[in-house]
């Protein structure tokens, strides 16, 4: 089965411009999720959907990020305006339930730099 | 609040040299345990998951152990292809999302 599809791979900005991600999650997963991951630590989460429904923000810096699920699938985050303690790679997440002791499929990651 | 711990920060092996990975966990009502391995540039890989105390879990070299405060990862006869840094994370409570430790980045050399 096709994975979890994100893009772009890298993304390098300015401070204070805005930036956005894609994740098309695994066709029929219910669950989705949005993870940051800075170097030399491990992800941590933004914001959980599930259908096209926020479970879990508590996380997201609101003032700056924003995410989305349009109907239930395919899912945006973005950041306006970015920080310089915003560079990390930004992964997606997709899980079959409604996330409780499931394996999450990750898709590869986009790398931001904010220079 | 939960916290995941985990070490050694990175561990080099030569192959053949089996080793353990640790980690300790501080969490209210245990759901589950995973362990995930992420090569460079990918996303995080699933493992296992383990749900009580004196559980254990095999596939290929890798076993997973659980006791009420921490997991270990055996890596038994490792090869080079095992290099990449292996997650920890617990779901716990009510909460839905899981907390990761900052993982153990394994080299094996051949």
């Amino acid at each position: 089965e096709a994975g979890v599809a994100q893009s772009p791979r890298y993304k390098i900005i300015e401070k204070r411009q805005s930036v956005a991600f894609w994740c098309n999650p695994i066709s029929g997963h219910a669950t989705l999720y949005w993870y940051q991951q800075i170097l030399g630590q491990g992800p941590k989460l933004l914001i959980q959907f599930q259908n096209n429904g926020v479970v879990d923000d508590s996380q997201l810096p609101k003032d700056r990020f924003s995410a989305e699920r349009l109907k239930g699938v395919d899912s945006t985050l973005k950041i306006q305006p970015a920080k310089l303690e915003d560079s990390a790679v930004y992964l997606c997440a997709s899980s079959w339930g409604q996330g409780v002791n499931e394996k999450l499929f990750f898709g590869s990651g986009t790398q931001l730099s904010v220079l | 609040e939960d916290q995941v711990t985990q070490s050694p920060e990175a561990l080099r092996l030569q192959e053949g040299e089996s080793s353990s990975l640790n980690c300790s966990y501080t969490v209210s009502g245990l759901r589950g345990l995973f362990w995930y391995r992420q090569d460079p540039g990918k996303g995080p890989e699933f493992l296992f998951t383990l749900y009580s105390a004196g559980e254990e879990k095999e596939k290929e070299r890798l076993k997973a152990t659980l006791t009420k405060k921490e997991s270990f990862l055996h890596i038994t006869a490792p090869k080079p292809e095992d290099s990449a840094t292996y997650l920890c994370a617990v779901q716990a409570g009510s909460a839905r999302q899981l907390t990761f430790g900052s993982g153990t980045q394994l080299t094996v050399l051949p």
